[in-house]
């Protein structure tokens, strides 16, 4: 069975500063991974997503994310946190022809000016 | 091109009663999921229509159904209502024929309040 399973329920960062975001999944074949944003009181936006082509990821936003295979993991990063980052950030997977998410509990955002 | 939309935004109800939740997929998208998301806790897949048809079913009981329009839309129902029914529910669709990633797009949800 998938899991996804995100190391911090919290980070707090400095305006500029770099934003690491871990996840790590677990799935009997090759994933499909992805990142969401939810802001307060809104629906989830896809920041990116792996579908095994390269390895490193870019997004909206100036987000991107690494899969790196040999250690299950999918993080995401951001050279320079901007105020406007601060939301609650979601790591999911899919497996090919199963088409549903499973989702990670969440990591909140803080950005501290 | 209007995205994902769902209806109401807001919904407070008894426990013991019923509520239907309405979705409208993105234009050209065939595929609804429905999720519940729980305060503090990410989004938990509920089931999935295709061509009208349940095609995936999360680990939710049976008071939770649905239905899919021969136009893509879907409703959620939900019978009995508990006060742990209490959450955010977000509609997400995708298309088949897309293929490869299944790309999910998440409409703003619906509040439900159970009291």
């Amino acid at each position: 069975a998938q899991s996804v399973t995100q190391l911090g329920s919290h980070v707090s960062v400095s305006e500029g500063a770099l934003v690491l975001l871990r996840c790590n999944y677990s799935s009997s074949v090759p994933p499909y991974l992805f990142w969401y944003v939810q802001y307060p009181n809104q629906g989830l936006q896809l920041l990116l997503k792996y579908t095994s082509a390269a390895t490193l990821v870019k997004g909206i936003n100036g987000f991107e994310a690494e899969f790196k295979k040999s250690e299950t993991s999918f993080h995401l990063t951001k050279p320079s946190a901007h105020m406007s980052d601060a939301a609650e950030y979601f790591c999911a997977v899919s497996e090919e022809g199963a088409q549903k998410l499973v989702f990670g509990q969440g990591t909140r955002l803080t950005i501290n000016p | 091109d209007a995205g994902v939309t769902q209806s109401p935004t807001h919904l407070i109800k008894t426990r013991g009663q019923q509520v239907t939740l309405r979705c409208s997929p993105k234009s050209g998208h065939d595929t609804v999921s429905w999720y519940q998301q729980a305060l503090g806790q990410g989004p938990q897949f509920i089931f999935q229509y295709y061509e009208e048809e349940e095609r995936q079913r999360g680990n939710f009981p049976d008071r939770f159904s649905g239905h899919q329009f021969p136009n893509y839309s879907s409703e959620l129902n939900v019978n009995a209502l508990l006060l742990g029914d209490s959450a955010l529910y977000l509609c997400a669709s995708s298309s088949i024929l897309a293929g490869g990633s299944y790309e999910q797009y998440f409409g703003p949800g619906t509040r439900l309040t159970v009291t």
